[in-house]
């Protein structure tokens, strides 16, 4: 059974529309991260949550948002997606940050036009 | 601060030969070590883990990697190759135990030739 879960798999969107990836999770976990990974490059952190306290990477662009309204479910917000941005995104959730490990979600590959 | 090196973007064996995949680390303090496998369009799935309790640590599909604090090294091995190990493997380290500040290398493609 699928215990972090990305919908959808594969979105396309408009350069400049507004896109939303949404993650879901049913392992009660208290930590959902949110990696941005392009194309035969390592995963790169964007940002976490921690319970509902948000953890911004100092590097991610202002362009990316996110939110957490349960423990549940996690959204990744793109508010103007450049060509830049197509990547894979991945969903991961860990009990806790410390003396853990994270599960990861399937993905979503994100295509820009 | 922490970083991962991985010899080798991408290594070939030929089915039922040794996989070696090389990782070196830094970190300036006790680090926690990983191992992941990422399919093709999937996301990455944990074989193993170092957490400073044994230096040869088991994973899954028959992976092993060794801890060795003088080489700085966590190379993961497995004793034959499988059609189905081919895939991309990432060494990953983290700051002691925090795993927020996990640093994961650029990632080795695994190919096994029939």
């Amino acid at each position: 059974d699928a215990m972090v879960i990305q919908n959808p798999r594969y979105q396309v969107t408009q350069f400049g529309k507004p896109v939303t990836l949404s993650c879901s999770q049913t392992l009660n976990h208290n930590v959902m991260y949110w990696y941005q990974q392009k194309s035969s490059q390592a995963p790169k952190l964007l940002f976490h949550y921690y319970d509902k306290d948000f953890n911004n990477e100092a590097d991610t662009p202002d362009n990316f948002q996110s939110r957490r309204p349960n423990t549940s479910f996690c959204f990744l917000d793109i508010r103007s997606p450049g060509l830049g941005d197509a990547a894979m995104y991945l969903c991961a959730t860990s009990r806790d940050l410390v003396n853990t490990e994270a599960f990861f979600g399937q993905g979503t590959r994100l295509t820009v036009v | 601060a922490q970083s991962v090196t991985q010899l080798g973007s991408h290594v070939s064996v030929s089915e039922g030969a040794l996989v070696l995949l090389r990782c070196n680390y830094s970190s300036s303090v006790p680090p926690y070590l990983f191992w992941y496998v990422q399919y093709p369009n999937q996301g990455l799935q944990l074989l193993l883990k170092y957490t400073s309790a044994a230096t040869l640590v088991k994973g899954i599909n028959g992976f092993e990697a060794e801890f060795k604090k003088s080489e700085t090294s966590f190379h993961l091995t497995k004793p034959s190759a499988h059609m189905s190990d081919a895939a991309e493997y990432f060494c990953a380290v983290s700051a002691g135990t925090s795993y927020d500040k996990v640093i994961f290398g650029p990632g080795t493609s695994l190919s096994v030739i029939p």
